[in-house]
């Protein structure tokens, strides 16, 4: 069964406007979960560091304050898009990696589309 | 900065053969490195993680091998068949394990 559970698996919004995305550890508790990006015919691109307790860690060229991060509990952390734009349309996924240095697992992953 | 390529960036071959996918990595000390299936619009499926320790890891009609000092995995598909087509990304963890990927190969499996 999946160990991690990512909503909504799709969403379209008007430019502007916010959307939330959220990412579940379904199996272990995690106190570190990875957001990534995924842009049409590319790789995935390491986007935060979502930190339980603590403020998110952010790659170089990733907005802080447009990509909210919110490490709730143990099990939960959102990723919001605050005013959302057209260049922001993406696949974003959440990792959660299992303690001890072995497997990543990924959420099913949210396509955004801001029109 | 650890980088990971993968080639060829796309394959198309016929159903039935074996084939084999390229993943090259920069930094050679790394804890693990793991192989994924991307299906179209979809997140991702993990097939195989392969430890520093290990030389291969396989799965059904998966075999993936590891040359630490040469900085090099492949995937090894055989028999393939039309349900093999997605794209597979092969990543390795940096820090503290956030995980660098390839661009992926788009494999096409002709029937």
């Amino acid at each position: 069964g999946a160990v991690v559970s990512q909503h909504p698996s799709r969403v379209i919004c008007k430019s502007g406007t916010s959307v939330k995305i959220e990412c579940r550890s379904l199996d272990f508790q995690a106190t570190t979960m990875f957001w990534y990006r995924q842009f049409p015919k590319q790789s995935l691109m390491l986007m935060a560091t979502s930190n339980e307790g603590s403020k998110a860690t952010y790659e170089q060229g990733v907005e802080k304050d447009k990509f909210l991060i919110n490490h709730a509990s143990l099990t939960l952390s959102t990723l919001t898009v605050t005013s959302a734009h057209p260049e922001d349309s993406s696949f974003y996924i959440c990792s959660v990696p299992f303690p001890g240095f072995s497997e990543a697992f990924f959420g099913q992953g949210t396509r955004l589309t801001v029109v | 900065k650890q980088e990971v390529t993968q080639i060829p960036a796309a394959l198309s071959v016929p159903e039935g053969e074996n084939l084999v996918l390229n993943c090259s990595f920069t930094d050679s000390a790394i804890y693990n490195l793991q192989w994924f299936r991307q299906d179209p619009g979809k997140g991702l499926t993990s097939l195989l993680l392969i430890q520093s320790s290990q030389r291969e890891q396989t799965s059904g009609r998966l075999n993936a091998s590891l040359d630490k000092s040469s900085g090099r995995s492949t995937l090894y598909i055989a028999a393939s068949q039309p349900g093999d087509s997605a794209t597979y990304l092969c990543a390795v963890p940096e820090g503290a394990q956030k995980l660098v990927f390839g661009q992926g190969t788009r494999l096409t499996i002709n029937p």
